[in-house]
């Protein structure tokens, strides 16, 4: 049974980067494409970007000049690095997996239970 | 970007009941377009994947189709585990946007 699970900070301060990792077990990271989503607090879903096990990525238009992604296939994780955070950044960040020869024409079948990133000072 | 605008925003019940959601695209996604429920406090769940294909273990009250750029999810027979929010999501090229949710209460 695949699972995903997000770790990092659950405070960052405005204008930092926030930083998160989410460690797949269960299965391999070089099998698929992953993509992380986030949800500000009693609000929809955005997708922030997806990253392949080659290391190449796709992000929203909307967060690319913010938004890094890497993986590390030794670990079996993935990871996001949002820079010059502010409080619209803060929500419920998750991990999920995609397909394997598309990052979602499938759609996304296996999702973390999600962190909470507050952005505050 | 594909937008997809999905209606209504909230939606009153009882069990037992048919329910039908909808979502438009923007523009043509070739059944691109998949369908997750969302309970208060979990992550959101893979109902349905290019318009009609269940995923394994969703029971069979949940269907999907789509005419063009407009797609729908029904849930006949409403159970009481049903009542949650319920996304749609474009997954024929990215930014691979979500519908802005419909809250299914009873």
């Amino acid at each position: 049974q695949v699972q995903l699970q997000e770790s990092g900070p659950g405070l960052v301060k405005p204008s930092e980067t926030l930083s998160l990792t989410c460690t797949v077990s269960g299965g391999y990271i070089s099998s698929h494409f992953w993509s992380w989503i986030r949800q500000p607090p009693g609000k929809g879903l955005e997708w922030i970007g997806y990253i392949y096990y080659s290391g190449s990525t796709n992000y929203n238009p909307s967060l690319m000049s913010r938004v890094t992604m890497s993986v590390d296939k030794v670990k079996n994780q993935f990871s996001l690095k949002l820079s010059s955070v502010t409080a619209a950044d803060t929500a419920l960040y998750y991990c999920a997996r995609g397909g394997r020869g598309s990052a979602a024409a499938a759609g996304f079948d296996y999702w973390g239970q999600g962190t909470l990133v507050t952005v505050s000072s | 970007d594909i937008q997809v605008t999905q209606s209504p925003s909230s939606l009153s019940a009882s069990v037992g009941d048919r329910v039908i959601i909808t979502c438009r695209a923007s523009q043509s996604i070739n059944r691109y377009l998949n369908w997750y429920q969302q309970k208060p406090g979990k992550a959101p769940k893979l109902l349905i994947y290019t318009a009609s294909t269940l995923q394994t273990g969703v029971p069979s009250r949940f269907s999907g189709s789509e005419s063009g750029t407009e797609f729908t999810l029904t849930i006949t027979s409403l159970q009481p585990e049903d009542f949650a929010t319920y996304y749609c999501q474009q997954s024929y090229s990215a930014p691979f946007n979500f519908g802005q949710g419909t809250k299914l209460e009873i």
